[in-house]
């Protein structure tokens, strides 16, 4: 069975710019979280979706925005990148919400 | 904030078992604990998790309090691939809180 994957693995952007991050979730999972870990720092949560919707945030500005596609897969937007948007970012996926998730690779983000 | 207190790093000899303790004092009765593991900034690698009772599987035991208010997560033959930093989670609903997690360094 195939995990989580993410696309791409790394990625270099400019400050200002904008950046789209992608995963596939496990087969079958309808729930994607997305969270964030800086170097050195633990993870922080960014969204959850589930069935298709935004169902929870976390204390994040309104850059960062994504959505989930009928096919469970998302989409992580960051818009107007700052330097300390650099970080590792995770996608993880469950079969509900409640049930253990699995994560992928990350995809590891540097802001110039 | 994390709801739970992890000591910051530990070392453990190879083919030792490796005890790694977590308190969560604050833990509800329907909250679940999990563990996982993190290797040089790969995404997290799950391992167990547990309600109320002890736990097993192929990769590690857990051993839950009976007040729940404290666990410990056992490796029983570590290896040098078992260097990681380890988390101790309170999963409330969509929710998993990270701290800081044990830098559990294993060593020839």
């Amino acid at each position: 069975e195939a995990g989580v994957t993410q696309s791409p693995t790394h990625l270099i952007k400019t400050r200002g710019q904008q950046v789209t991050l992608r995963c596939s979730p496990i087969s079958g999972h309808t729930s994607v979280y997305w969270y964030q870990q800086a170097l050195g720092l633990g993870l922080q949560f960014l969204l959850w979706y589930d069935e298709g919707e935004e169902r929870n945030r976390g204390n994040f500005p309104p850059r960062f925005s994504g959505r989930q596609f009928p096919n469970y897969s998302s989409e992580l937007n960051v818009n107007a990148l700052e330097l300390e948007d650099s970080a590792l970012y995770l996608c993880a996926s469950s079969l509900g919400h409640t049930d253990t998730q699995y994560f992928g690779p990350g995809t590891r983000l540097t802001v110039l | 904030d994390a709801k739970t207190t992890q000591p910051t790093s530990m070392d453990c000899a190879e083919g030792r078992a490796a005890n790694l303790p977590c308190n969560h004092s604050t833990i509800s009765g329907n909250e679940y604990v999990y563990w996982y593991r993190q290797i040089h900034s790969q995404g997290p690698q799950y391992i167990i998790h547990g309600l109320k009772n002890n736990e097993t599987n192929e990769m590690a035991s857990l051993i839950i309090t009976e007040d729940r208010k404290s666990s410990t997560l056992i490796l029983p033959h570590a290896t040098l691939r078992d260097t990681a930093v380890y988390y101790c989670i309170v999963h409330s609903n969509y929710q998993l809180i990270w701290g800081a997690g044990t830098k559990l360094i294993i060593k020839p």
